[in-house]
């Protein structure tokens, strides 16, 4: 079975620019959330969302929204990209409460 | 402020060696405390989950233990391998806030 899946692995973009991220939850998983992870920090909780539903929102500016689909795959979209968007960008799925599973994550450079 | 604080920020020991970490916590109200390995520029990956009614969890050579009076766990480590050289990470869930709030981490060296 495969576990929770995110692409793309690194990717590098410059200040002001737009930036996707994608998540693929472990199947029959209806929730996915998503955090970054500045270097050296604990992840900081940014969105949750289930059954295609915001669930849940960090304290993070209105530059960063998600959606889920109805395969409940998610995507994680930050606008007008700033030097300390920079970090690890995670997601994590579960079957509602339960234990969060987390992917590979996302390493996202702005320079 | 609901916080979850670790201790220490970083630890080197020798391969075989056993070590503790701290994760104090004031989450309220509280549903569960996990902790996490995360190894550099991966995601966490889970090694214990306890309820509030559990002391102790043991996962092969890490044991997590829970005192809900004073908000306090810790995690041991025994007879430690090169490959435990990661980062630990306790994350606190709170029914109330409807996610998990995360400590900073024990980054954790293993020499041989």
């Amino acid at each position: 079975d495969a576990g929770v899946t995110q692409s793309p692995t690194h990717l590098i973009k410059t200040r002001g620019q737009h930036v996707t991220l994608r998540c693929s939850p472990i199947s029959g998983h209806k929730s996915v959330s998503w955090y970054q992870q500045v270097l050296g920090q604990g992840p900081q909780f940014i969105f949750q969302y289930y059954e295609k539903e915001e669930r849940g929102r960090g304290n993070f500016p209105d530059r960063f929204s998600a959606r889920q689909f109805p395969n409940y795959s998610s995507e994680l979209n930050v606008n007008a990209l700033l030097l300390g968007d920079s970090a690890l960008y995670l997601c994590a799925s579960s079957s509602g409460l339960a234990e969060q599973y987390f992917g590979p994550g996302t390493r996202l450079t702005v320079t | 402020k609901n916080q979850v604080e670790q201790s220490p920020q970083s630890l080197i020991i020798l391969e075989g060696k056993n070590c503790t970490l701290q994760c104090n916590y004031t989450v309220s109200p509280f549903s569960n405390l996990r902790w996490y390995k995360q190894d550099t520029g991966r995601g966490p990956v889970s090694l214990t989950i306890m309820t509030f009614s559990e002391n102790t969890k043991s996962n092969g050579r890490y044991t997590a233990t829970l005192d809900a009076d004073t908000k306090q766990s810790s995690l041991h480590i025994t007879a430690s391998q090169l490959s435990d050289s990661a980062s630990y990470i306790c994350v606190v869930s709170s029914p109330r806030q409807g996610n998990l709030i995360f400590g900073k981490g024990t980054k954790l060296s293993v020499k041989p």
